[in-house]
């Protein structure tokens, strides 16, 4: 079974602020990893996802995450918030066989921007 | 870029009707999920279908069905809805890849309320 976890239900930071949402994943076996990026009343976006190639993950919008197995961590960072990027935040994990595929997201992380 | 589509986008039912959502996957993308987001919550895996077989199930009330077609794009099928039901359901679409599942696009959702 995998699951992941999110710490922190509401991350509030100032515009132009380090943006840090954290992820915490269990899993028995080498997982794929998701921040997914969801807009009020809009369906889920992909930010960038980890498949076992590079441990630092690059996505959209100046997003990026490393993936830390001695932490069991994917955690999402941008340098520098924007306004746009207020919206919910999730992260998921999935198997990598068939049959396995299926998303297990976290339970989400609302971010602020604080003008 | 062509997208998943869903339809309809908004639906309104009293309880114990049925309801039928319709999903059309990315063109080449052979895989299916459907999800569950109740208010508030994140996305629950329901059943996903490749190449027209079930290849998953995961949380599905037994009063829900669902099926891919020939063309691939995929329905799900909802008797005696339930004040429960309402949440907004997501279809996602992938192509398994060598080496492991592809990574799954979501449609834009169907915000189902039951009355």
């Amino acid at each position: 079974a995998q699951s992941v976890t999110q710490l922190g239900s509401h991350v509030s930071v100032s515009e132009g602020a380090l943006v840090l949402l954290r992820c915490n994943y269990s899993s028995s076996v080498p997982p794929y990893l998701f921040w997914y990026v969801q807009y009020p009343n809009q369906g889920l976006q992909l930010l960038l996802k980890y498949t076992s190639a590079a441990t630092l993950v690059k996505g959209i919008n100046g997003f990026e995450a490393e993936f830390k197995k001695s932490e069991t961590s994917f955690h999402l960072t941008k340098p520098s918030a924007h306004m746009s990027d207020a919206a919910e935040y999730f992260c998921a994990v999935s198997g990598r066989d068939f049959g396995n595929e299926k998303l297990t997201f976290g339970t989400g992380t609302r971010l602020t921007i604080i003008p | 870029a062509a997208g998943v589509i869903q339809s309809p986008r908004h639906l309104i039912k009293e309880k114990r009707e049925t309801a039928t959502l319709k999903c059309y996957p990315i063109p080449r993308h052979d895989t299916v999920y459907w999800y569950q987001q109740g208010p508030g919550q994140d996305p629950q895996f329901l059943i996903s279908f490749y190449e027209k077989m079930q290849s998953d199930k995961g949380s599905i009330p037994d009063r829900f069905s669902a099926q891919q077609f020939s063309d691939y794009h995929s329905e799900l099928n909802m008797s005696s809805l339930e004040l429960g039901d309402s949440a907004l359901y997501f279809c996602a679409s992938s192509s398994i890849v060598a080496g492991g599942p592809g990574t799954q696009y979501f449609g834009p959702g169907t915000r189902l309320l039951v009355l």
